[in-house]
């Protein structure tokens, strides 16, 4: 167990919906790194969050979207979901002072 | 050109064999080195973290990094059926963390009992 918590494991939507993934990363983590694994790219990093504010930015499209609140956990919302946004959906989160990224057990995303 | 190869596999060896497992990078920028192991739909977990070309141990676990290459490995010693995962490489540019990682596609691997 990474000590990072992702919520839901597993969601079901429909074309065109929004949904909301959340993360809490491990206690006395700072940092949250959203990434996507699909079967085709792999695992793509698409975004950072530190103490509250975006520090990184990679392959994300402009229908998603994230923040971390006051609490350090993290939500990534997805909007006007495409077929091709299913995938497996991860956080892991990095000590301050160090450069290993411990992940969470992700959330499987189905778009129907 | 992927910024990160890796043989995608599978690779399938009997229990016991030492198994090697290789990523080749072609941004000379990358500084810091990590291996992680993902069961079936599970989330990856970290095996190994480099920063320094050369050898770095941890129990059957040696990750090896040729920077003058830009060559990276991981042997596993006495593999156990356990060990039966995909293995993905991952590097990043900067230390301070101001940027994700980039992943290699990962190698499936096989430990036949």
């Amino acid at each position: 167990d990474s000590g990072v918590t992702q919520t839901p494991k597993h969601l079901i939507t429909a074309t065109g919906q929004r949904v909301t993934l959340r993360c809490s990363p491990r206690s006395g983590d700072l940092s949250v790194y959203w990434y996507q694994q699909s079967l085709d790219q792999g695992l793509q990093f698409l975004i950072q969050y530190y103490n509250g504010e975006e520090r990184a930015k990679g392959n994300i499209l402009e229908r998603f979207s994230a923040q971390q609140f006051p609490d350090l956990h993290s939500e990534l919302n997805l909007s006007s979901l495409e077929l091709g946004d299913s995938a497996l959906y991860f956080c892991a989160s990095r000590a301050t002072g160090g450069n290993e990224q411990f992940f969470g057990p992700g959330t499987r995303l189905t778009v129907l | 050109q992927k910024e990160v190869e890796q043989d995608p596999g599978p690779l399938s060896v009997p229990e016991g064999a030492i198994v090697s497992l290789n990523c080749t990078y072609s941004n000379s920028a990358f500084q810091y080195f990590m291996w992680y192991r993902q069961y079936s739909r599970k989330g990856p977990e970290l095996l190994m973290y480099t920063y320094s070309s050369g050898n770095k141990e941890d129990g059957r676990f040696t990750a090896q990094v040729d920077k003058s290459s830009k060559y990276i490995s991981l042997f596993i010693r006495d593999s156990q059926p356990s060990d039966s995962a995909t293995y993905l490489c991952a590097m990043i540019e900067s230390g301070g963390g101001a940027d994700g990682l980039t992943f290699g596609k990962g190698t499936h691997l096989i430990i036949q009992p």
